[in-house]
């Protein structure tokens, strides 16, 4: 199985909060990244949080870390039909040289 | 403007024939990537370069190859012997300091004709 686990698909109103979620298994995680892909795109960083961290705000974004439960969640205020895309969470682990992504989350934004 | 480029957009492959795609960048980065995405699936890392010259294989490198000559550059080659080729791949690269940020390339398509 995977050992970074994301739900496949989140819908949301335009206008309100959404929120998506990411489990990891290993605790030698040491950075944690959000990264957002539009249709036929790279990926584009949107944030990361260093494994002290309980929470990073950046804009819309809030980024929460539960260390002991290894739970990674993306918060974007006010959601916009401009962020309809799939969301992957990355773990970078202490002493690895690559990053393990997520399956993703597909972002469904609807009026 | 720094970034990373990749050509072509679209590439079609026909049985037997090996391909390459190209990978540059302009950030000055020491580590670049290669990455295959499949549809409802994550990234799955192909190979990948801390330095000129040097490279080591990710966790599915059977059929491809790549190359390191210059900093800028690493080109990725789907070999015959890939027989499932048809997917999206993407370069990235990162400055490959313990901060491991990844910056993605545009992403090229493979198609079998």
């Amino acid at each position: 199985g995977e050992d970074v686990e994301q739900s496949l698909f989140l819908s949301v109103r335009e206008g309100d909060s959404s929120v998506i979620n990411c489990t990891y298994t290993d605790s030698s995680s040491t950075y944690l990244y959000w990264y957002k892909q539009e249709p036929g795109a790279g990926l584009q960083l949107l944030t990361y949080i260093f494994s002290n961290m309980d929470m990073k705000q950046d804009q819309r974004l809030t980024v929460l870390l539960n260390k002991k439960d290894k739970h990674l969640s993306l918060r974007i205020a006010d959601t916009q039909t401009g962020d309809s895309a799939i969301y992957f969470c990355a773990e970078k682990r202490r002493g690895y040289n690559k990053l393990i992504f997520g399956a993703g989350t597909r972002l469904a934004v609807h009026p | 403007d720094g970034g990373i480029t990749q050509s072509p957009k679209y590439l079609f492959r026909k049985e037997g024939q090996n391909v390459t795609l190209s990978c540059e960048q302009n950030l000055n980065h020491d580590a670049m990537y290669w990455y295959r995405q499949d549809p409802g699936q994550g990234l799955r890392l192909i190979y990948y370069s801390q330095i000129v010259n040097d490279f080591q294989k990710g966790d599915i490198a059977e059929g491809y190859s790549v190359s390191r000559e210059k900093k800028e550059s690493f080109p990725l080659t789907v070999t015959s012997a890939q027989k499932n080729p048809t997917a999206f791949y993407l370069c990235a690269s990162s400055t490959g300091t313990a901060q491991e940020t990844q910056y993605f390339g545009p992403g090229t398509r493979l198609l079998v004709l």
